[in-house]
């Protein structure tokens, strides 16, 4: 247990769907963030909240669109997807500064059919 | 641009031989260097991390990192493995600009064989 929790695990779609992930942390982190990870290929940062405002989008496609209410939550809305966009989506938080490490959640499951 | 890389797609180790999984990174600046792990289904554990000071960094498991700035290495050692270390491993670079970030290698798959 690191103290971010993804919900749901496993998520299947069709491609007119639209869906949300979730994403909590009580760490009291300042900092939130979606990764990416598909098969044999570097984990993918897709987005960067500090303190609730967006400072990083690494040209990702407007049909992932991310939301952060405050500190603790961040959701990842999905909608027409793609079967490629077919990844593990990690969220993770940390502390603003230099040398901080991240700590992930466990990680959502997506299957875009 | 900051990168990883993991040169090392899959290792194959016999359990309770030493183990060394390898991490170049290309940083402009004093790098923030890390070790992740990930079993089959799981988020990502921090292993250790180096930010300065003494270039041998000790983590959890009995794993062991040392940082060399002449080779740009930040490579992953244990002496002795054992069959729950099988997972996926990750090496990661990290800097704070407006915010933190952090940039992975592809990562290395490890198995132990009994």
């Amino acid at each position: 247990e690191t103290g971010v929790t993804q919900t749901p695990r496993h998520l299947v779609m069709g491609m007119t769907n639209k869906k949300s992930l979730k994403c909590e942390q009580h760490l009291g982190h300042n900092a939130m963030y979606w990764y990416k990870q598909s098969a044999k290929k570097p984990l993918e940062l897709m987005f960067v909240y500090n303190f609730k405002e967006q400072t990083e989008n690494n040209s990702v496609p407007s049909r992932f669109s991310p939301e952060c209410p405050n500190s603790s939550h961040l959701f990842l809305h999905l909608h027409t997807l793609q079967p490629e966009d077919s990844a593990l989506y990690l969220c993770a938080s940390s502390y603003l500064g230099q040398g901080t490490n991240a700590f992930f959640g466990q990680g959502t499951r997506l299957t875009v059919v | 641009a900051q990168s990883v890389t993991q040169p090392d797609i899959h290792i194959t180790v016999s359990e309770g031989a030493s183990l060394e999984l390898r991490c170049n990174y290309s940083y402009g600046a004093t790098p923030y260097l890390f070790w992740y792990v990930q079993s089959p289904g799981q988020g990502l554990q921090l292993l250790l991390k180096y930010f300065s000071g003494d270039t041998l960094v000790q983590g959890i498991k009995g794993f062991e990192a040392e940082f060399k700035r002449s080779q740009s290495s930040f490579n992953l050692r244990k002496p002795s493995v054992h069959w729950s270390d099988a997972a996926e491993y990750f090496c990661a670079v990290g800097h704070s600009n407006t915010g933190n970030q952090f940039y992975f290698g592809t990562g290395t798959s490890l198995t132990v064989i009994p």
